[in-house]
């Protein structure tokens, strides 16, 4: 069964530190993975999309890492930001047959909470 | 704003009710998606359309049924409500019917529903 476990369901950082969450899956054959965050009460944004071949991809203070052989992804978040603060979902898409949205497998999400 | 435009914001109804959730997707998209939130839970992938005909299938009760119109809009219909019904309720777009690597989805703001 496809799966996408995150690290850790929670954390909490002060305002200016780094920090990394992580992001394991088992979807195979795999296409490609993405990092979404999601405001509280909001719908989810998507951060980066990352596929098969490539490793590292950044988006502003945000930089995504992808080990296709491990199976594993990290998004590192750089001088953090109050407004950091947000669920990051990681969602993995296999490749699949049909295509559709049932090829996605979507992680529970880490709730980051940045302090002042 | 993503573009995407999700009627009501809340709704709070009781166990047994029916409801309509709607959903405008983004200028020129032709899939909508439907996902289900609940408290603590990973997003839920319910049901895709792709211009006006039903794409993928994911974890969808015989409860809930959808569509999408010759305008693209979809609605989502939940009927004979169960407390454990209340989540928020998600709509995406995206241009194609794929989620491949460059056919991003953009989350609508959401539906809380409430069943009492």
């Amino acid at each position: 069964k496809n799966q996408v476990e995150q690290s850790p369901q929670s954390l909490i950082i002060l305002e200016g530190k780094n920090c990394t969450l992580q992001c394991n899956y088992t979807v195979s054959p795999f296409s490609n993975l993405r990092w979404y965050k999601q405001d509280t009460g909001r719908g989810p944004v998507s951060l980066t999309i990352m596929t098969f071949s490539e490793n590292t991809k950044s988006n502003g203070r945000y930089t995504a890492t992808l080990d296709a052989d491990t199976k594993q992804s990290s998004l590192h978040i750089t001088a953090s930001q109050l407004s950091d603060s947000a669920s990051y979902i990681c969602v993995v898409i296999g490749v699949w047959a049909g295509g559709g949205a049932d090829g996605l497998t979507f992680g529970k999400g880490t709730h980051l909470i940045i302090q002042p | 704003d993503s573009g995407v435009t999700q009627t009501p914001k809340h709704l709070i109804t009781a166990t047994g009710q029916r409801v309509t959730l709607r959903c405008s997707p983004r200028s020129g998209d032709l899939s909508v998606y439907w996902y289900q939130q609940s408290l603590d839970q990973g997003l839920q992938f319910l049901i895709q359309y792709y211009n006006g005909e039903e794409r993928a299938k994911g974890n969808i009760l015989e409860r809930f049924s959808a569509q999408q119109f010759p305008d693209l809009h979809s609605e989502l219909n939940l009927s004979s409500l169960e407390l454990g019904d209340s989540a928020l309720y998600f709509c995406a777009s995206s241009p194609g019917p794929q989620v491949g690597i460059t056919d991003t989805q953009y989350f609508g703001p959401g539906t809380r529903l409430t069943v009492l």
